[in-house]
């Protein structure tokens, strides 16, 4: 039972460049969440995913898209990467139920240049 | 506005000393309420649910007062282990979830 796995770990782009940050959960979780995190900005929800088949904005979605491509993956893509999008990104998942708690992912770390 | 903010930090304490944390969030509609620990780069772990009641947890104690939007975290007989980031978590009646922007804690012997 891995939880909530994130690839890459580790990623250095050019400015302009694309990419694609995956996440993948083995809890059977409905929902699920892309956030980053800036120093001093504590996390800031980009986008998420309430079930299979949908996708809603957070508070900084600009710059960024998301695909639910089935129950266990999300994934995030920066189309043309700038370096205010330089941060640590979190995946995480969570069950049905208000109090079920959020499973993170070990984050990946992005530097744009 | 921030919808969720909290204590600046960095709060600097003696093993043994008893610490609390405050946050305050924008949203009336916010349904449920959490702290969360994040130790230095790492990812965020749930320490403790928060619920109108109040509840404790070994050394921790958690409030949350509705009518001011506010929630508390006390940490009675701090530990070195205690020091991390403390993030106070609050989510709407959907899935929308939204973290502060944590409170850095340093307990020293």
């Amino acid at each position: 039972n891995a939880g909530v796995t994130q690839t890459p770990k580790f990623q250095v782009l050019k400015t302009g460049q694309s990419m694609t940050l995956q996440c993948a959960q083995d809890m059977n979780h409905n929902s699920m969440y892309w956030y980053r995190q800036d120093p001093g900005m504590g996390l800031r929800l980009i986008y998420y995913s309430a079930s299979e088949g949908t996708t809603d904005k957070g508070e900084v979605p600009n710059g960024y898209n998301v695909s639910r491509l089935n129950k266990r993956e999300f994934s995030l893509r920066l189309e043309s990467a700038a370096p205010s999008q330089t941060s640590v990104y979190f995946c995480a998942s969570r069950g049905t139920g208000d109090y079920n708690e959020q499973f993170f992912g070990p984050g990946t770390r992005l530097t744009v240049l | 506005r921030k919808e969720v903010e909290q204590d600046p930090g960095p709060f600097n304490v003696p093993e043994g000393a008893t610490v609390a944390f405050n946050c305050t969030y924008s949203n009336s509609a916010s349904q449920s309420f959490f702290w969360y620990r994040q130790d230095c780069r790492k990812e965020p772990k749930l320490l403790m649910s928060v619920y109108s009641s109040g509840n404790e947890d070994g050394r921790f104690t958690a409030q949350l007062n509705r009518a001011s939007q506010y929630i508390s975290l006390l940490i009675r007989d701090s530990k070195l282990s205690d020091s991390a980031t403390y993030l106070c978590v609050v989510r709407d009646g959907g899935f929308k979830t939204i973290f502060g922007a944590g409170t850095r804690l340093f307990v020293k012997a």
